[in-house]
């Protein structure tokens, strides 16, 4: 079983700041990283999928980087809004198999 | 509309019964995942099938079932045999190969009476 770990567990932060959070996950036999959104009540969404060491990718307030060689991925979203409030889950894939390994995902709540 | 369709929504399952939870894609995705989500832990994968009547064990398949008859269809059994029952199952999908993104049916919650 791969070991992903994602960080902060929990995060309450005030409408208006920006915010990061961190996917570890094992630098060996990278194939790709996953980050999805997941709102209570609803499906997981996908936001991002990253493939190459160094990748940026944005998406309106929320971007992502990725360094496959130290085996960490960072969520961030500036100016939080209520409606960013979720959690968000990171998934990594190995070799070009269809396996996905998840983390525990990091709940946000974000204050009005 | 497409997506994943999962049901029932609530689930409850008396000791010894089996039951199957259902999850039907429109998609056309190749591949399909069962997994299951306890209170702070990630995601396990039970099973998953790339290929109609086919599937492989997923990391905790114990007490599980599953088929493939259709491309459209995971069906999932949980059997007596499965001691701790109680959980979220979440139902995915997606294309085989390349950059696939996996699709998320709504989920069921399985309790026991």
């Amino acid at each position: 079983i791969l070991n992903v770990e994602q960080s902060p567990q929990s995060l309450h932060v005030q409408e208006g700041d920006s915010t990061n959070f961190t996917c570890s996950f094992p630098s060996s036999n990278f194939y790709a990283l996953h980050w999805y959104r997941w709102e209570t009540a609803k499906s997981p969404e996908a936001l991002f999928v990253m493939t190459l060491n160094g990748d940026e990718k944005k998406k309106g307030r929320i971007s992502a980087t990725l360094n496959t060689k130290e085996g960490y991925s960072y969520l961030y979203i500036k100016g939080s809004q209520p409606e960013d409030s979720a959690t968000y889950l990171c998934a990594f894939r190995e070799g070009a198999g269809n396996q996905f390994y998840f983390g525990t995902g990091t709940s946000l709540t974000v204050i009005p | 509309d497409g997506g994943i369709t999962q049901s029932p929504k609530y689930l409850f399952r008396k000791e010894g019964q089996n039951v199957t939870l259902s999850c039907e894609q429109n998609l056309n995705h190749d591949a399909m995942y069962w997994y299951r989500q306890d209170p702070g832990q990630g995601l396990r994968l039970i099973y998953y099938s790339q290929i109609v009547n086919d599937f492989q064990k997923g990391d905790i398949a114990e007490g599980y079932s599953v088929s493939r008859e259709k491309k459209e269809s995971f069906p999932l059994t949980v059997t007596s045999a499965q001691k701790n029952p109680t959980a979220f199952y979440l139902c995915a999908s997606t294309h085989t190969g390349g950059r696939v993104i996996q699709y998320f049916g709504a989920g069921t919650r399985l309790s026991v009476l």
